[in-house]
């Protein structure tokens, strides 16, 4: 199993520029997420979805656009790119087995995109 | 909203001796969630943590789980060099994981 892949891992954007991180997962899990980690500090949620349709905003979702077509991807966009959205940005997924209380499943993360807007 | 604490945020170790990471959290957490960070890479899973007074080890990392105190704590024995990283602990409110600012050890001989 491959797990839990992001592309691409470095991307220079302009000010202004919009793109896509894409994010797809291999272990039929039915939550993703999207965090961002600046220097020196934890992860932050930005959004995050519960299956395919369904996604929701997380702590600092400002900026940023998620969709969920199909349970193995979850791709983030940034429509105008700020010097303030420079930063790592990992996914991750995870499996809630409904119904089931008391999961003890982790997140699997993702190798991360290191984003540096100028 | 769930706030996650830990400290100390910079450890030096010396290889051989017993050190321990403190996690504090506000409110209500589902599960608590250390993570492993090296320099540049991703995160590793180390433990999970479900109810209170859970217990896990593997090999010298211990993870332990206060649910009363709101605390959970990581403690390392006889520390070797191969666990210089950064450790995170996250709680946990319905799956959306809010982390502390971590834990940068460095191990010297």
């Amino acid at each position: 199993n491959a797990g839990v892949t992001q592309t691409p891992k470095f991307r220079i954007l302009k000010i202004g520029q919009s793109m896509t991180l894409q994010c797809t997962q291999d272990m039929n899990h039915n939550y993703m997420y999207w965090y961002r980690q600046d220097p020196g500090m934890g992860l932050k949620l930005i959004y995050y979805s519960v299956g395919a349709g369904i996604t929701d905003k997380g702590e600092v979702p400002n900026g940023y656009n998620v969709s969920r077509s199909t349970t193995e991807d979850f791709p983030l966009r940034l429509e105008l790119a700020a010097p303030s959205q420079t930063s790592v940005y990992f996914c991750a997924s995870s499996y809630d087995p409904v119904g089931i209380i008391g999961s003890n499943q982790p997140q699997h993360f993702g190798d991360g995109t290191r984003l540096s807007i100028l | 909203e769930l706030k996650v604490e830990q400290n100390p945020l910079f450890l030096s170790m010396q290889e051989g001796k017993n050190y321990t990471i403190y996690c504090n959290y506000s409110t209500t957490s589902d599960r608590l969630y250390w993570y492993r960070q090296d320099p540049g890479k991703s995160l590793e899973s180390l433990f999970v943590l479900l109810s209170n007074g859970a217990v896990k080890q593997e090999g010298r990392l211990m993870a332990s789980l206060d649910t009363k105190a709101r605390l959970s704590t990581l403690h390392i024995t006889a520390a070797v060099h191969d666990l210089s990283a950064t450790y995170f602990c996250a709680g946990d409110n319905d799956y959306k994981l809010s982390f502390g600012a971590g834990t940068t050890v460095t191990v010297r001989a």
